[in-house]
């Protein structure tokens, strides 16, 4: 059981625009930075999003985030057969005193 | 370039001892800010959180794993050191270090993973 909320998963079909949601509590998504992470198959995961809403350089701008109170959001426009991947929101929790991550969101392109 | 790589054993036998090193190049690990946390994916399931040591060595654990689990770090070698006793089927994953980053809370770079089995 994850600390933070996350679809298991998303589908959409090619160039379309879908969204991730990452829902938590006042100790984590509210109070912290969320990130969002990509895993392609059988790789390591990526940084994707960093200070809830910010792209590391090199990742495209068809993807963007949002947060609002103790929900965060990811959204992927433009969908290509290479955003397959699981999709992670992290960040830290101030009860537990750690890290924590969601569940993981396969998202399928269909 | 940040780069990080974890190394270790494969295969354990129950309730032997984790060592893994985690190599980092591109950062020192001294600068304020800077961290290195340990991240665990069990075959087919999602991310889970193990620990985090600090520039200023100050650490940070799982509180599932807390009296399991350790991390030291080397900077003249720069080298980070995660162990974990008592390991059990369970623990069982592939192993990733990354780098983190304090301002932003976010894992930056990551090393490829290193698979762990448990078994008899």
């Amino acid at each position: 059981q994850s600390v933070l909320t996350q679809p298991p998963s998303v589908s959409a079909a090619p160039g379309q625009r879908v969204t991730i949601s990452c829902s938590g509590s006042s100790f984590n998504i509210e109070k912290y930075d969320v990130a969002w992470y990509q895993q392609l198959p059988g790789k390591a995961p990526k940084l994707l999003i960093y200070d809830n809403i910010r792209r590391p350089s090199g990742v495209p701008d068809r993807f963007s985030a949002s947060k609002s109170g103790t929900s965060a959001t990811l959204g992927i426009s433009g969908l290509q057969t290479g955003d397959e991947a699981d999709y992670y929101c992290g960040a830290w929790d101030s009860s537990l005193n750690a890290g924590v991550f969601g569940g993981g969101t396969k998202l399928t392109v269909l | 370039q940040i780069t990080l790589k974890e190394s270790g054993p494969t295969l354990l036998r129950p309730t032997q001892t984790l060592t893994l090193t985690c190599t980092f190049s591109g950062f020192s690990l001294t600068s304020d800010g800077e961290g290195v946390a340990w991240i665990r994916q069990p075959p087919g399931k999602a991310l889970e959180w193990l620990a985090l040591i600090y520039w200023d060595n100050d650490m940070r654990y799982s509180p599932s794993l807390k009296t399991r689990v350790s991390v030291t770090k080397d900077t003249s070698r720069k080298e980070v050191v995660l162990i974990l006793t008592n390991m059990g089927p369970l623990d069982t994953a592939t192993y990733y270090c990354a780098q983190y980053d304090v301002w932003t809370g976010s894992l930056d770079s990551w090393g490829p993973g290193a698979l762990v089995t448990v078994s008899p």
